[in-house]
């Protein structure tokens, strides 16, 4: 199995900083890979795809890259309504998919 | 509207068994891929199984031989059946929507994320 390593487990950050959420997977993944946002007692939401294709009407500010086994999600200015726990999910072993543990972010 | 909504969570006792339901609107299940990704209480998410648009069929080692993941296309409606169900079970049951690409510029691709979700529905197995 393919397993997803993110860091920090969390995150405290105040409105307008950059922020950056790293996602390791344990071998090549080329850019099958996915970001994911979920809220406390919501559905998890679709952010970027393929490493770094934003999905439809999410916010500019959110950006991806990386490709092999290195990846990173950021937030070029941090807004209120992003607080949350931020998932990495690999495709490359689709569809024997795994998530990353979590990134607790918290607006200061 | 792409809507997916679960129902049929509740307290099961350990070994029984239970149907869990995501009926869907906006779109045709049958013609997308459709997964089941649950979360332990407090825990990350985790994916159970998929259903292609042709039919087949894939499980999560944890689930394999007790879970089983099906659809009614006259319903629109995706379904999990768990079975002999065990205290680490405890979760929120989601459904998602497969995405697809379509940057080939041939026929859309199958990726392995997912694009829409449902609220979720809780299973909770104690006695």
């Amino acid at each position: 199995d393919i397993q997803m390593t993110q860091s920090p487990s969390s995150v405290s950050a105040s409105v307008g900083d950059r922020v950056t959420i790293t996602c390791r997977a344990s071998q090549d993944i080329s850019t099958w890979l996915a970001w994911y946002q979920q809220k406390p007692g919501k559905a998890p939401k679709f952010l970027i795809y393929a490493a770094s294709n934003l999905q439809s009407g999410v916010p500019s500010r959110f950006s991806g890259s990386g490709s092999g086994t290195d990846f990173i999600l950021t937030i070029s200015s941090l807004q209120p309504e992003d607080f949350g726990t931020y998932y990495c999910q690999q495709a490359n072993s689709f569809p024997q998919i795994t998530f990353g543990q979590g990134t607790r972010l918290e607006i200061k | 509207e792409v809507q997916l909504v679960e129902s049929g969570g509740g307290l099961i006792q350990p070994g029984g068994s239970l149907r869990l339901s995501c009926a869907a609107s906006g779109f045709t299940v049958s013609s997308n891929y459709m997964s089941w990704v649950r979360q332990a209480p407090g825990k990350g998410l985790e994916w159970v199984s998929v259903i292609y648009s042709g039919g087949s069929t894939y499980y999560a080692d944890s689930v394999k031989g007790r879970f089983s993941i099906s659809r009614d296309n006259s319903k629109n409606t995706l379904y999990l059946q768990i079975n002999s169900l065990r205290a680490d079970d405890t979760a929120v049951y989601y459904c998602a929507r497969g995405f697809y690409s379509y940057s080939s510029g041939y026929s859309p691709s199958p990726t392995g994320f997912f694009d829409y979700w449902g609220q979720g529905t809780l299973v909770t197995v104690s006695s």
